[in-house]
């Protein structure tokens, strides 16, 4: 496996702000993922960083309110513009260690991000 | 659309053994996921399911059937640091990860 330094590790911002949340990774990685996870409920995939691309973005989610930059391959950072209560939420990265179908995803600790 | 489904809950009794079953409806298959997520952590990787059949990892189990669109986990001797949400994921014909609700499982005395 690999270790995932996800920072902060908490936050709590307010209205209008924008917070940038980092992602490091002690080995070379191609995929790295952005996942918002909201109380009670499911793993909601944001976005899809592989360097020396642009993040391809998954439904109901705009580069404009989350940028994401992949500078290199242990590195990656997303920020959540503009904030309100409703981004209130538990962001995570994960990466995939090979390529494969058949291999996991592993998560850094996660952000959890609270707006007033 | 694409669908997983996983009980909300379950409860248990330490020592015992529980099956958390999933159920999915995706485009294509490429692999079944489970992961465990403590409150409060980040989810980790249980095991994967790509054939049909069982495959076993201590005290847990993963089972796939990939005609019924169904999976379950089996937990054994169960433990009071078992209780967590555990996520069923199914990586689908584009290899994206589908990603169910989760089960909370809780463990009594």
């Amino acid at each position: 496996s690999a270790v995932i330094s996800q920072k902060p590790s908490r936050d709590i911002c307010q209205r209008g702000t924008s917070l940038t949340i980092q992602c490091q990774v002690d080995s070379q990685v191609t995929m790295m993922f952005w996942y918002r996870q909201q109380p009670g409920q499911s793993l909601t995939l944001i976005a899809t960083a592989n360097q020396g691309s642009e993040a391809t973005y998954e439904s109901g989610f705009v580069i404009d309110k989350f940028p994401i930059s992949r500078p290199n391959l242990t590195f990656s950072t997303l920020t959540v513009s503009n904030m309100s209560p409703e981004d209130s939420s538990i962001y995570l990265c994960s990466v995939e260690l090979g390529e494969g179908g058949n291999q996991p995803q592993h998560f850094g600790d996660g952000t959890r991000l609270s707006i007033l | 659309g694409q669908n997983i489904d996983q009980p909300t809950e379950m409860t248990a009794t330490e020592g015992a053994i529980v099956q958390i079953n999933c159920t999915y409806q995706t485009s294509g298959f490429n692999g079944l996921f489970w992961y465990q997520q403590h409150a409060g952590e980040a989810p980790t990787f249980l095991s994967y399911n790509v054939l049909d059949g069982l495959e076993e990892k201590g005290r847990f189990s993963s089972f796939l059937s990939r005609s019924k669109g169904y999976s379950y986990l089996l937990l054994k001797e169960l433990q009071m640091k078992d209780s967590a949400s555990y996520l069923c994921a199914v990586r689908d014909r584009n290899y994206q990860l589908i990603w169910g609700a989760g089960t909370k499982l809780i463990i009594k005395p």
